[in-house]
């Protein structure tokens, strides 16, 4: 069955660094999107990604974040200057060209800004 | 904007045991979708079940199933004969039935489910 692969599964960097955490949808899928999870609390949605562009954004995604889907298969999440508070589980999700399927999320990357 | 308000931040139950969670929404369109995802300690959300707004049939996946009130903005899960690999923490999420709305998720804040051997 096709999944969504993210990696690193972990990245521990220092504040002030940039990361970049990767994903690779589903290949038939048409919409793409970043959500996190700090410990404990609920998912929160920070990006939808459709037709090559930014579809919508939450408040959360700030200019220190972007998105790109490079070569038309990965799909990735760059924080150019990590704070403490971004510490959390991010989720890379797709959903099929009708969203009624649900997302299929990946695993996760488990982000620690020390 | 939508919400959904999960009331019971955890509960337990005993292995074989039937158990039913709640979930409340708030929204002011007709066309939505609502999933119910389980979240493992592994920490991956995994999609348990759906519900399209305009099926009055509720949704059913072998010992999963929902009762959807569509009036009461209401969408319970009830997890039949409970088994331990159940634990885990269970989401409540909306989507909007609409390519503009991108069918992003708004979530709630999770049920911790424990099943007790």
């Amino acid at each position: 069955e096709p999944e969504v692969t993210q990696t690193p599964s972990h990245q521990v960097t220092q504040m002030g660094q940039e990361v970049i955490l990767r994903c690779v949808p589903i290949s038939n899928h048409l919409y793409f999107y970043w959500y996190r999870q700090i410990l404990g609390q609920k998912v929160e949605f920070l990006v939808s990604f459709y037709n090559n562009e930014i579809s919508e954004k939450s408040e959360i995604f700030d200019d220190q974040f972007s998105v790109e889907r490079p070569d038309g298969s990965n799909f990735t999440l760059k924080i150019r200057s990590t704070k403490l508070e971004d510490s959390a589980m991010y989720f890379c999700a797709s959903n099929p060209r009708t969203g009624g399927a649900g997302a299929f999320f990946g695993q996760g990357t488990r982000l620690t800004v020390v | 904007a939508q919400t959904v308000t999960q009331s019971q931040p955890e509960m337990s139950v005993q292995e074989a045991e039937t158990v039913t969670l709640s979930c409340t929404y708030d929204t002011s369109e007709n066309n939505y979708y609502l999933f119910w995802y389980k979240q493992p300690p592994s920490r991956q959300m995994i999609l348990v079940i759906r519900q399209e707004a305009y099926k009055q049939q509720n949704a059913t996946e072998n010992r999963f199933s929902v009762n959807f009130q569509k009036a009461a903005k209401s969408f319970s899960l009830k997890i039949s004969d409970s088994q331990l690999g159940d634990t885990a923490m269970y989401f409540c999420a909306f989507s909007l039935n609409s390519g503009g709305s991108n069918y992003k998720l708004t979530f709630g804040k999770g049920t911790l489910l424990t099943v007790n051997p």
